[in-house]
């Protein structure tokens, strides 16, 4: 069975950081491109970051472009999304999501998530 | 960067009715070198993540009932539920994957009447 269990969400204040770590089983996690989405409160989803299967290709959206990094480490079976410069807008529960369709070096769709992990921004 | 705009934002349908839900590409999502729509639904249910029902608009996953289905082509696209069943009711959203970044519909509300 397919699981996805993030960790690292919390409170912190403008201007601070936080790191996110997804660990993965049940499937070869280093065969697949990783996404993080994050959805802030009452919204829909928000695609913020892909990273494939050897890092090779990383991108962001704009809205985190230069804030946040994301990473990977397949001997551990993880996913990780550094936080920095946050701001009362990233409050949001963060999903680490496998990317369905491992072709191309695109961020493709969703087919497995995690349940997510509470970011909260507030002085 | 392209747009996704369902319609309605809300709907009431009765059980065993069915239950349609629109989505609208600011530009087509129709790849012509395999004929591929990339566009996917999913479902959310409160304090759940999102659920992928259907990818290129019309390929239902593994164990999502039948009376799912995805139609449309190019902009146009539509999630059908042939006969709501309780367990349905949930926020339904649509997403693009032709270009980079991925982007989603704002979501359509679906309750039972």
């Amino acid at each position: 069975e397919v699981q996805l269990v993030e960790s690292g969400g919390g409170w912190v204040q403008p201007g601070g950081s936080l790191r996110l770590s997804c660990a993965a089983s049940g499937f070869t996690f280093s065969s697949y491109s990783m996404n993080w989405v994050r959805q802030a409160p009452g919204k829909g989803p928000e695609w913020i970051s892909y990273i494939t299967s050897s890092s090779r290709n990383i991108y962001y959206g704009d809205s985190v472009k230069g804030r946040f990094t994301i990473s990977r480490d397949n001997a551990k079976k993880s996913l990780f999304l550094q936080m920095n410069s946050l701001r009362a807008e990233d409050t949001a529960v963060y999903y680490c999501a496998r990317d369905g369709a491992d072709a191309g070096g695109q961020p493709y769709y969703f087919d497995y998530w995690g349940q997510g992990t509470l970011v909260t921004v507030s002085s | 960067d392209i747009v996704m705009t369902q319609s309605p934002d809300s709907l009431a349908v009765s059980l065993g009715e069915r239950a349609t839900i629109n989505c609208k590409s600011s530009q087509s999502v129709l790849y012509s070198p395999n004929k591929k729509n990339y566009l996917a639904w999913y479902q959310q249910k409160p304090r759940q993540p999102p659920k992928l029902l259907i990818s290129w608009a019309s390929t239902r996953e593994s164990g999502v009932p039948d009376r799912f289905s995805g139609s449309g082509s190019g902009t146009d696209f539509a999630l059908t539920i042939s006969s709501l069943q309780a367990e349905d009711v949930a926020v339904y959203y649509c997403q693009q994957y032709y270009s980079t970044p991925p982007s989603f519909g704002q979501g359509t509300k679906l309750e039972i009447k």
